[in-house]
């Protein structure tokens, strides 16, 4: 069925360490793989976003990875910071349903100054 | 600011009330989706429309139920309201909201407590 796993649950880290963050997702035909950040009772705000023919996408301190064959992407936060400190949910578009995502469980990412 | 609005920000009511959210979308986008954000759910697909018509559905309980007006503001009705139905409720939108590779923007959600 329609699934994405997403891990670890939560993550601390130091204050200019990095941060990873793993999904796998079940529909192969999936072709669409967004990230959002959400702060505490705020909106989810997408932070970055990769779509099946590319493997890699950066934007300053964030990148995220594609691996369709093992149908895995990851975020990659560097130099975090402590307003990097949030929820992280990442998603994946399900070719049956138009646009519709189905959204990882979210982690939670704390960054100690 | 995501360009879409979501009224109203908080509501309290009581089990057995319905209540109506609301949603325009971003100026130009036809494509509406609702999702539930419960404690222990994350974010849970509801249902999508496009310019009107409904595109595809999550598991959207049988007392909720949803339309796209011809002004392509949405609607999301909840009935027989019971107390694990609270949750914070977003809406959000896209261009076209097929192909199924567009960026979608959420609202500031609706935070629902039924007590």
């Amino acid at each position: 069925g329609e699934n994405v796993e997403q891990h670890p649950s939560t993550l601390s880290v130091q204050e200019g360490d990095s941060a990873v963050i793993k999904c796998t997702y079940s529909d192969s035909a999936s072709n669409y793989f967004p990230w959002y950040k959400q702060e505490l009772g705020k909106r989810p705000q997408l932070i970055i976003d990769i779509r099946s023919n590319v493997g890699e996408k950066k934007d300053q301190r964030i990148a995220v990875t594609l691996n369709k064959t093992a149908k895995h992407f990851s975020l990659h936060i560097t130099e975090t910071q402590p307003e990097d400190s949030a929820v992280y949910f990442c998603a994946a578009s399900f070719s049956g349903g138009y646009n519709k995502l189905i959204f990882g469980a979210g982690t939670r990412l704390a960054v100690h100054p | 600011d995501s360009g879409v609005t979501q009224t109203p920000k908080h509501l309290i009511t009581a089990t057995g009330q319905r209540v109506t959210l609301r949603c325009s979308p971003r100026s130009g986008d036809l494509s509406v989706y609702w999702y539930q954000q419960s404690l222990d759910q994350g974010l849970q697909f509801l249902i999508q429309y496009y310019n009107g018509e409904e595109r595809a559905k999550g598991n959207i309980l049988e007392r909720f139920s949803a339309q796209q007006f011809p002004d392509l503001h949405s609607e999301l009705n909840l009935s027989s309201l019971e107390l694990g139905d609270s949750a914070l409720y977003f809406c959000a939108s896209s261009a076209r909201g097929t192909g199924g590779s567009e960026t979608q923007y959420f609202g500031p959600g609706t935070r629902l407590l039924v007590l």
